[in-house]
């Protein structure tokens, strides 16, 4: 079965705001995370990953927190803005295969 | 560069027909893997091909379906026979190498409707 889960399906900030995703696993032997943002009607586009010898990695307005004690995983976007709008996938990297959660939608409102 | 490119972008097969499903990988990569995701839910692995050879299959339905990364040309996942259950849109993705941290690049998809 799945080893990768969402908090919440749906999320909506004002823009401007930070936004916060997140994303549980059950594997604690788990030792590479990515992040997908995919938009209608197109495939999930690459965000930002991160091993499990980091705890924290940061991008371009993007950071992903990884806390291996709790198997917990976060995406935070900065200054939201509405190109940010799509939904978001936590997936797990297992022997080459991706295992997906089941996405939030973000909603950002002007 | 060119990213992931698959082909066509929508199919529409009747039941009990075949459907051709291509993918051609970025460029320097050799590793291509084919997901399906279901209206309002995640992409579900399916298969993992390196050239000529499938890695990793356990996603795959037994019967029906089957994928092939030649030596030439494009990866190619065929479905026989099709029936309703298979309406679906099947993403492919690639990568360099099969190591570990190395992100997978995908395609905008193939999404199959079958009447």
């Amino acid at each position: 079965g799945e080893s990768v889960g969402l908090h919440l399906p749906t999320l909506s900030v004002q823009e401007g705001d930070n936004s916060i995703i997140n994303c549980a696993y059950s594997n604690s032997a788990s030792d590479y995370f990515i992040w997908y943002k995919q938009e209608s009607g197109k495939g999930p586009q690459f965000i930002i990953d991160i091993r499990s010898n980091m705890d924290k990695r940061q991008g371009q307005r993007v950071t992903v927190l990884l806390n291996k004690t709790v198997k917990h995983l976060s995406l935070q976007i900065a200054a939201t803005q509405p190109g940010d709008s799509a939904v978001y996938f936590c997936a797990e990297n297992q022997g080459g295969k991706l295992i997906f959660g089941q996405g939030t939608e973000l909603s950002v409102k002007p | 560069n060119a990213g992931v490119m698959q082909n066509p972008r929508h199919l529409v097969r009747r039941r009990g027909q075949e459907a051709r499903l291509r993918c051609s990988p970025m460029k320097g990569h050799s590793h291509v893997y084919w997901y399906r995701q279901l209206p309002e839910e995640g992409l579900k692995f399916m298969v993992y091909l390196q050239k000529e050879n499938i890695i990793d299959e356990s996603g795959m339905p037994k019967e029906r379906f089957s994928a092939e990364f030649p030596k030439e040309g494009p990866s190619i996942l065929r479905i026989q026979q099709v029936v309703r259950g298979d309406s679906a849109a099947y993403f492919c993705a690639s990568s360099p190498t099969g190591t570990l941290g190395q992100p997978q690049h995908f395609g905008d998809g193939t999404r199959l409707s079958i009447l």
